[in-house]
């Protein structure tokens, strides 16, 4: 089945850095989401995004819905220990999401 | 506050068992949808359901079925359970076909 290219997979960072993912896809999209999954939990929706270019922010977080609609990026500042899990992207057209493979974020204090 | 649970959180069988999964929201959102999720693979939507009646197959269907009697349930059943379906299930739900999906806590379903 179709996936979603995420990358990176997994990221060790320092509390107080920013951080970076992206997502791209061979196929174009009209809506782009993106989730967080803590340990044992269901992924918890973050951020969407329904217009090419848009550019969306929710605290610390930033996301971006790419010009060609075949990707996304996901920006977080001035990380804390709490940003600790895995982020998905998912790309959605008209009723079916398309999740991405998964970034796995690591905060050391 | 309205929500979507799961139950079990947890459940161990053995294969060739029968096993129903259950998923019940309180948002009155029309689409509901199943997923699993492994190491390497992602979510994988299995079924999903636009309404009361209706249920459409997804990437994984086999070996799984779902029925939708009501609005808040769509309960997963494997019939007769097997080691590949070995996983963390999800449902998940939305108001409509193009709205943001919420997700449940999750199952995690081992067969032995």
């Amino acid at each position: 089945g179709q996936q979603l290219n995420q990358s990176p997979q997994s990221m060790f960072i320092q509390e107080g850095e920013d951080v970076s993912m992206n997502c791209t896809s061979s196929s174009i999209f009209n809506t782009w989401l993106w989730y967080k999954q803590d340990p044992g939990e269901g992924p918890v929706l973050l951020i969407a995004l329904y217009k090419a270019g848009e550019l969306t922010s929710n605290g610390r977080l930033t996301a971006q819905f790419g010009i060609t609609r075949k990707d996304s990026f996901l920006n977080i500042s001035a990380s804390i220990p709490s940003d600790v899990g895995i982020y998905f992207c998912a790309g959605q057209n008209t009723d079916k999401l398309i999740f991405g493979t998964g970034t796995r974020l690591q905060v050391f204090p | 506050d309205a929500e979507i649970t799961q139950s079990p959180r947890h459940k161990i069988t053995e294969t060739g068992r029968q096993v129903t999964l259950a998923c019940h929201q309180t948002w009155n959102h029309n689409n509901m949808f199943w997923y699993r999720q492994d190491l390497g693979h992602g979510l994988r939507l299995i079924h999903y359901s636009y309404g009361v009646q209706d249920t459409n197959k997804g990437e994984v269907s086999d070996g799984y079925s779902v029925s939708r009697s009501n609005t808040e349930d769509l309960p997963l059943t494997l019939e007769s359970a097997a080691s590949s379906q070995t996983s963390v299930y999800f449902c998940a739900s939305s108001i409509g076909p193009s709205n943001e999906q919420f997700f449940g806590p999750g199952t995690r379903l081992t067969v032995l």
